[in-house]
């Protein structure tokens, strides 16, 4: 099956940092997500991005298909931007589930 | 929005015992709905794919007599967790898709999850 792979596994910033968080998938996808799981568990959509550039306010996407990746950016981290964040893809083929990467764990203190 | 609803949050259960957890969609219609589990600081695992009307598909390596799964309405299915052991706590979460179509059907929305302690 497909592989999903996120890095770094663990990150630790300062209020006010900059960070990139990258997904790297083995074989073309239909969807491309970004998840921040809060300390509660609940699964936050950030992104449907599987191609191209999002934004939204200090979070931004992109997934370049062709090379089989997405970034996902940070900018002036809070600590309230603590937590898992996961990358989850769904494979070329309709109405079929997304697989979950490990996820990036991001810790930022003030 | 697609909003969709799990319950219950939190359940525990003796060992032996059978524990449900509901999930619905709230304001769509899902034909297809999943159900993950996720241990302690790990990834979320996809059990199975429940189709409305029709048998799930599991997952290599879950039992389907342990975890029974209906999905008998466009807006609900269920996950039965069986005779459960303290091997089975964990962190339960259903996702739902519209149906293929509609406006977003690419876009999996998730529940808030259920987490299962059996002692």
């Amino acid at each position: 099956g497909i592989q999903v792979e996120q890095s770094p596994p663990d990150l630790i910033l300062q209020e006010g940092a900059n960070s990139t968080l990258r997904c790297n998938f083995s074989d073309s996808v239909n969807n491309l997500q970004w998840f921040h799981q809060n300390p509660w568990g609940q699964l936050i959509n950030l992104f449907y991005i599987p191609s191209g550039t999002k934004q939204n306010g200090r979070l931004s996407a992109t997934t370049v298909a062709t090379e089989r990746y997405s970034l996902l950016y940070i900018s002036s981290s809070q600590t309230t931007d603590s937590g898992v964040y996961f990358c989850a893809v769904e494979i070329r083929q309709a109405g079929t589930a997304l697989i979950f990467g490990k996820g990036t764990t991001l810790s930022v203190s003030s | 929005g697609a909003v969709v609803s799990q319950h219950p949050s939190w359940v525990i259960c003796k060992s032996g015992t059978s524990v449900k957890i509901e999930c619905r969609s709230l304001d769509f219609q899902a034909t297809t709905m999943f159900w993950y589990r996720q241990f302690p600081k790990q990834s979320l695992m996809l059990m199975a794919t429940s189709n409305e009307g029709s048998k799930a598909t599991y997952e290599q390596g879950v039992e389907k007599d342990k975890f029974l799964i209906n999905h008998a309405s466009l807006t609900l299915s269920t996950l039965t967790v069986t005779s459960a052991h303290p091997e089975d706590s964990s962190f339960y979460i259903c996702s739902a898709r519209k149906a293929t179509g509609s406006s977003g059907a690419n876009v999996l929305t998730f529940g808030a999850g259920s987490r299962l302690t059996v002692l």
